[in-house]
């Protein structure tokens, strides 16, 4: 399985941009890479994936580097509320089809200080 | 909106009892799975299952089994509970769809103890 690592932890003032990184130097070329986060006391959310282009959503945006084997989670403007863990994870395949599966990492626990 | 449920947000059970964990979701998701989650381990894969009456380890089955009798439920099974198995315990999700559209859902956990 091809492996992730993060930060332990970050810090951010609020309303500021915070910038996630995300290394992945042995991703495949058809591993798509996933970013989740989990507030406190919550299962993990859905946040953003990428393949090989950039993409933003109404959440935050990835930048994925050209040779793909790193990535940034952008948040434009930290809340007290994005105060979670953020994991960056890399899809396997198991079966094809449809049937994935992830691994998570530790993640990095992001810190919003008001 | 996808909604994952587990049937308890919070249970203590003794030592050597048999446990039932369980989870629905109402979104005719074809893929489920089930995660515990410990502080310094991250979350780690228990079982998966692709189908109904399908089932697939993970990376840590020892000591659970898992039963999936119909589509939307897919429950966890601590045949002889045990201290160390006194975790966060999370189900998910997810449909079959094309590579570029796909994702996990979650539910809220069940925070198990066992005494």
């Amino acid at each position: 399985d091809a492996k992730t690592t993060q930060p332990n932890s970050m810090e951010s003032n609020e309303e500021e941009p915070v910038h996630l990184p995300c290394n992945h130097s042995t991703i495949s070329g058809t591993d798509y890479i996933h970013w989740y986060r989990q507030l406190p006391s919550q299962g993990p959310e859905y946040v953003i994936h990428g393949l090989t282009s950039n993409v933003n959503n109404r959440m935050a945006s990835l930048a994925i580097a050209e040779d793909r084997k790193s990535s940034t989670l952008i948040l434009h403007r930290a809340t007290l509320r994005d105060a979670a863990v953020y994991y960056c994870i890399l899809r396997d395949d198991i079966y094809g089809a449809g049937s994935y599966q992830l691994t998570f990492g530790k993640g990095t626990k992001l810190s919003v200080i008001p | 909106d996808v909604k994952v449920t587990q049937s308890s947000r919070y249970l203590v059970k003794r030592t050597g009892e048999k446990v039932f964990l369980e989870c629905v979701q109402d979104m005719d998701h074809e893929n489920m799975f089930w995660y515990r989650q410990d502080p310094g381990l991250g979350l780690r894969l228990i079982y998966f299952s692709y189908d109904v009456k399908m089932k697939e380890k993970g990376d840590i089955p020892e000591g659970y089994s898992v039963s999936r009798e119909k589509k939307e439920r897919f429950s966890l099974i601590l045949e002889s509970a045990s201290t160390n198995q006194t975790s966060m315990y999370l189900c998910a999700s997810s449909p079959i769809l094309a590579a570029d559209k796909w994702e996990l859902y979650f539910g809220p956990g069940t925070r198990l103890t066992v005494t």
